[in-house]
């Protein structure tokens, strides 16, 4: 089943900080987060495994709560090269090992 | 370290006709998996390939098939076309098999099906 994220899109200015929420409806195993500029491919971000572990690179970080079934991906001081399509997508526990993506949020960063 | 190869980048078919779209992997990795994206539907996992065995499949039907090569390329194969099938088809490779590794994608092909 589809994770469901939210906001499905975003506008902020240089500088701000933002939050992307994954959410899913099964007990996950992984978390994966994706991002993805306009004609060109998903680039990976990073992958948080269950046991709540929060993960960081640079100013974009995200955790995983095992209990709620969600993650969340913090964009912090948020740059141009920011802008993009984030995919969160989740391997559910004790199914096949395949990723099922959300449908996206669209974050723009504007000057 | 060259990136993710696939070819062709762009493919206008008609439908009933059948397709087939091949993808390079980095050098070393042994795993290719395949998504298709539309509009609507996001990023839809196809099927994962693994040291030339199928190790996973998605929910299409078997109009959509793949296979692997001793090299690790590998190739998708789309069988009587449907207006539905007009997508961006996107391959990843990785080290190795199982979703708990990060995944380098390619640039996709465009299809069009008219």
């Amino acid at each position: 089943q589809q994770p469901v994220q939210s906001p499905q899109a975003v506008i902020l200015r240089e500088g701000e900080d933002a939050v992307i929420n994954c959410s899913s409806s099964k007990a996950l195993y992984s978390v994966h987060w994706y991002r993805q500029k306009h004609g060109e491919a998903p680039i990976f971000l990073m992958i948080l495994l269950k046991g709540g572990e929060q993960k960081g690179h640079d100013k974009i970080s995200a955790s995983f709560n095992e209990k709620k079934q969600q993650s969340s991906l913090y964009l912090t001081a948020s740059q141009l090269s920011y802008s993009g399509t984030y995919f969160c997508g989740t391997e559910v526990s004790g199914s096949a090992r395949q990723l099922t993506f959300g449908s996206g949020t669209q974050l723009t960063v504007l000057p | 370290k060259a990136g993710v190869t696939q070819t062709p980048r762009y493919l206008i078919k008609t439908r009933g006709q059948q397709v087939t779209l091949s993808c390079s992997p980095i050098s070393g990795h042994r795993s290719v998996s395949w998504y298709q994206q539309t509009p609507g539907q996001g990023l839809q996992f196809l099927f994962e390939y693994f040291s030339e065995t199928q190790r996973n499949k998605g929910n299409f039907p078997g109009r959509f098939s793949g296979r692997q090569f001793s090299n690790s390329r590998s190739e998708m194969n789309v069988s009587t076309l449907e207006l539905g099938d007009s997508a961006l088809y996107l391959c990843a490779s990785s080290l190795k098999t199982g979703s708990t590794n990060e995944q380098f994608f390619g640039p996709g092909t465009r299809l069009t099906v008219l």
